[in-house]
């Protein structure tokens, strides 16, 4: 298996526009897990999808953020509109074993700018 | 969300030498205690994880040593060498809900 995929790799985009992340999970895999990786704040949990239906969205900062995962081998992430602050590395990663602590594979990462 | 401590943020080793990372939990419900590493422009891979029913484990250079009652854990990499100079991260999770809570992160250097 080639892992979890993410696409774009690197993103520049000007405030205020639309920003979709692309993720495809290790094929099998039934959790999804989007974070956000800053300096200040670390690896922070942005979304939990478990066989595709989201469980818990706390981390979603607010109402720009949206997730969705249409079938078991895609998610998108996006923010519209984008600001300045949300310029971050957006790493998506996927387990097995819902429900259970186990090992979570993450993908290369997206790194956004938004300027 | 429960917060997972981890000390130093940065920390600097001699080739050959020890380091060690330490993390502190607040929730006694979590129940798997893994450590990722992470090279630049990477994402965190596993490293080495314990639960809390034994005291110590031990792969390779790498060790966790787990302290159920002060709820603390630690990485220690013994002869560390330039190629484990990386960020590495503790995290913490619990039976019945698959999410990781992370530390901050240690930037680690090993100079040669």
């Amino acid at each position: 298996d080639a892992g979890v995929i993410q696409s774009p790799r690197h993103e520049v985009t000007e405030m205020g526009q639309e920003v979709t992340l692309r993720c495809k999970p290790i094929s099998g895999h039934n959790s999804l897990f989007w974070y956000r990786q800053t300096m200040m704040r670390g690896l922070e949990l942005l979304i939990y999808f478990n066989n595709n239906v989201p469980i818990d969205d706390s981390g979603m900062p607010e109402d720009r953020f949206s997730a969705k995962m249409p079938n078991a081998s895609f998610s998108t992430l996006k923010i519209q509109p984008s600001e300045p602050r949300d310029s971050a590395v957006y790493f998506c990663a996927s387990s097995s074993h819902p429900g259970a602590a186990t090992e979570a594979f993450f993908g290369q990462g997206t790194r956004l700018t938004v300027v | 969300q429960q917060q997972v401590k981890q000390s130093p943020q940065s920390l600097i080793v001699q080739k050959g030498g020890i380091s060690i990372i330490n993390c502190a939990y607040e929730n006694t419900a979590f129940d798997y205690f893994p450590w990722y590493q992470q090279f630049p422009g990477k994402g965190p891979a596993l490293l080495i994880a314990i639960r809390p029913d034994v005291s110590e484990k031990k792969e390779g250079r790498f060790t966790i040593s787990f302290n159920k009652s002060a709820k603390q854990f630690s990485l220690h990499i013994m002869d560390s060498q330039p190629g484990d100079s990386a960020t590495y991260f503790c995290a913490a999770s619990m039976s019945g809900y698959s999410t990781l809570t992370f530390g901050k992160g240690t930037m680690l250097l090993v100079s040669p």
